[in-house]
């Protein structure tokens, strides 16, 4: 099973959008409502952002929304903050009753 | 308060084991589907596999199959995964995380770091 597939980095300036593409295949992401999305600061565990492709635990702002076409799910961060600059990861269940991560982003803010 | 305590750093040789322990702590992992992710120094996360609540079922990543072994004791509400044949490129942070009831993993512990060098 090989890592879902992410951009090393994206950047963008407080106030700004940017977006995270996770694209997998149709044995992932592209077969169950799946997909994970964690923020994970240096020397810090992962924290969940959004489960099954687009739902937000509470205490997640709304400013962190999911979605999913086809392979490809994806992370926006609306309305960038100084704090969001961390790396990000995806995950998604796959048909081998196995999870999988991407390769990580990483967000740098401007 | 809720927390998850990953047992102590540990320094191994190549060809060795290590095992290593999860506990909660204000909560409970018992229902729960447990995993264990690993990030090497600078790298990525990497699932590594999960066990069932019971613990009468497991499933691994093809690349650890036949080298992690994942228990559980539920009456001391703990974790454990062993994984043997360390290479050096095992030194990684190793995470247990729960398996909330909408398939995320919610609650993490601290990590444990494991350096394999001889």
């Amino acid at each position: 099973q090989s890592a879902l597939t992410q951009p090393p980095s994206v950047s963008g300036s407080p106030g700004q959008s940017v977006t995270i593409s996770c694209i997998g295949t149709s044995s992932d992401i592209g077969y169950y409502r799946r997909v994970s999305w964690y923020q994970q600061s240096p020397g810090t565990a992962p924290k969940v952002l959004i489960y099954e492709d687009t739902n937000r635990p509470s205490g997640i702002p709304d400013r962190f929304s999911g979605s999913k076409s086809g392979n490809t799910a994806s992370l926006t961060i609306s309305g960038l903050q100084p704090e969001d600059e961390a790396g990000y990861y995806c995950s998604s269940y796959t048909t081998a009753k196995t999870y999988v991560f991407g390769t990580g982003t990483e967000v740098t803010v401007l | 308060q809720v927390q998850v305590v990953q047992s102590g750093a540990e320094v191994k040789r190549p060809g060795a084991s290590v095992k290593v322990s999860c506990e909660a702590s204000g909560t409970t992992f018992n229902g729960f589907y447990m995993h264990w992710v690993r990030q090497a120094p600078g790298q990525g996360l990497e699932w590594m596999g999960w066990i069932s609540p019971a613990g009468d079922d497991r499933n691994a990543a093809q690349k650890f199959q036949g080298r992690v072994t994942m228990t559980r004791d539920t009456s001391r509400n703990i974790v454990y995964m062993e994984l043997s044949e360390l290479r050096s490129d095992d030194t990684a942070v190793y995470y247990c995380a729960r398996e909330s009831i909408v398939a995320a993993l919610d609650l993490w512990g601290q990590g444990t770091l494991v350096t394999v060098s001889s």
